[in-house]
């Protein structure tokens, strides 16, 4: 099946700070990328919707301006966690949508804010 | 969004097969059945998905009721590697083909 890697697998970051996320799909083009997140023990949350090209659609109760998101070429698409806080410790993972519409997910990143 | 409904937690043992059953009553005409799973710290990996008939592939089977207002995943073999949360979700194809995940079940596979 078609493969999606996710850029860094894990990171610590201190309060305050900013921490970028990449996601990749790696042999297919994928105009259309998702962000999830999962806190422990629970559910994937659909966080927003990446289409390239275009500006991303996120969903209820996602603050646009703390989770920036970049969808600049059919490949790649960013998260970056802006002025992070603990509570914005989670796993994150991106999945893609490729040409015939199959949705394959990355790994996650896991994201620990001190 | 159509909703699933999964018991939280299922267990089986090694080498038998398990069926993990999904009741989607609210389901529509243009939902498809997919089924993901999540290995402890990965990302979702697909499953297998339908939309009336049976499917099968080389790791599940998908039996889907006549009414379309549930389905079983079936695992023939439970393997330790199996040990999973198993989500069963609606998507639907004219809704953007998003991807809600609901609770999922929790199988455990003993030894």
């Amino acid at each position: 099946g078609a493969v999606v890697s996710q850029h860094p697998s894990w990171v610590i970051c201190k309060s305050g700070t900013s921490v970028k996320i990449e996601c990749r799909s790696l042999d297919f083009q994928a105009t259309t990328m998702f962000w999830y997140r999962q806190f422990p023990k629970q559910s994937l949350m659909l966080m927003a919707t990446s289409n390239e090209g275009s500006k991303a659609t996120y969903e209820q109760g996602v603050e646009k301006d703390k989770f920036l998101i970049n969808h600049a070429s059919l490949t790649l698409s960013t998260l970056t966690v802006t002025s992070a806080h603990p509570e914005d410790s989670s796993f994150y993972i991106c999945s893609a949508r490729d040409p015939v519409d199959e949705q394959y997910f990355g790994p996650g990143t896991r994201l620990t804010v001190t | 969004d159509a909703k699933t409904t999964q018991p939280n937690s299922m267990e089986s043992n090694e080498e038998e097969p398990v069926h993990l059953p999904c009741n989607h009553s609210t389901i529509s005409g243009t939902d498809y059945i997919h089924w993901y799973r999540q290995l402890p710290s990965q990302g979702p990996e697909y499953v297998i998905h339908g939309l009336t008939s049976n499917v099968n592939n080389r790791m599940a089977s998908l039996a889907i009721a006549e009414d379309r207002k549930s389905s079983t995943l079936i695992l023939h073999r439970a393997t330790l590697r199996d040990a999973a949360v198993y989500y069963c979700i609606l998507r639907d194809n004219n809704a953007g083909n998003m991807l809600t995940f609901g609770g999922g079940t929790r199988l455990m596979v003993k030894p």
